[in-house]
């Protein structure tokens, strides 16, 4: 069956430290990979996307994901975590190719320690 | 221009009373999707609409759903009966280029 895994439920880290969201996907041929942000109570921010053109991709607020087709996986990167980082993190697919509808995986939990 | 817009922001009704939530769409896009928000389930897809195409409504959790699309632009999503099960947040996104856009949400509580 095709789906998206994110790997850890929460993920806490400390402000200036790196962040690692990981993300596994199943899938009969490469999809379009997307990661969403989700701060509380507000809707879905796409943070960055991967259409095959390159497989390192960088979005917005310094984060950057690697598209890894061997591995098929889609890991979140940041450098140095701000406090404003602190949100749900959805790794998304589409896997369908006729209604190309979004394929969520169940989000990470960011917590940013001072 | 604007951002997907989706009213009401909350809806709180009892149990049994119909529904309806709406969603304005980022004008120009022709893909429209809702999706459901909830504890247990995640986000799941409910139902797309493409330019004057027939909807795909395989997403849809029973009949008691349906949503409409008028003039390709505002859709309104309908939830006949509510129950307590349909709580949750009904998410609207527009698309483009692969690229869905999504609204702020109407978090509904049956009651």
């Amino acid at each position: 069956a095709q789906s998206v895994t994110q790997l850890d439920s929460h993920v806490s880290v400390s402000e200036g430290t790196p962040v690692l969201l990981r993300c596994n996907y199943s899938s009969s041929y490469s999809p379009s990979l997307f990661w969403y942000v989700q701060h509380p109570n507000k809707g879905l921010q796409l943070l960055l996307k991967y259409t095959s053109a390159a497989t390192l991709v960088k979005g917005i607020n310094g984060f950057e994901a690697e598209f890894k087709k061997s591995e098929t996986s889609f890991h979140l990167t940041k450098p140095s975590a701000h406090m404003s980082d602190a949100a749900e993190y959805f790794c998304v697919a589409i896997m369908d190719t006729g209604r190309r509808a979004l394929t969520f995986g169940s989000g990470t939990r960011l917590q940013v320690q001072p | 221009g604007a951002g997907v817009s989706q009213s009401p922001s909350n809806k709180v009704t009892e149990k049994g009373k119909d529904v309806e939530l709406r969603c304005d769409p980022i004008s120009g896009h022709t893909a429209l999707y809702w999706y459901r928000q909830s504890l247990g389930q995640g986000l799941e897809f409910l139902i797309y609409f493409q330019g004057n195409s027939a909807p795909d409504k395989s997403g849809l959790p029973s009949d008691r759903f349906s949503a409409e699309r008028t003039g390709g632009s505002v859709s309104t999503l309908t939830i006949q009966r509510t129950q307590q099960e349909d709580s949750a947040v009904y998410l609207c996104a527009s698309s483009v280029q692969e690229t869905q856009y999504f609204g702020p949400g109407t978090r509904l509580l049956v009651l």
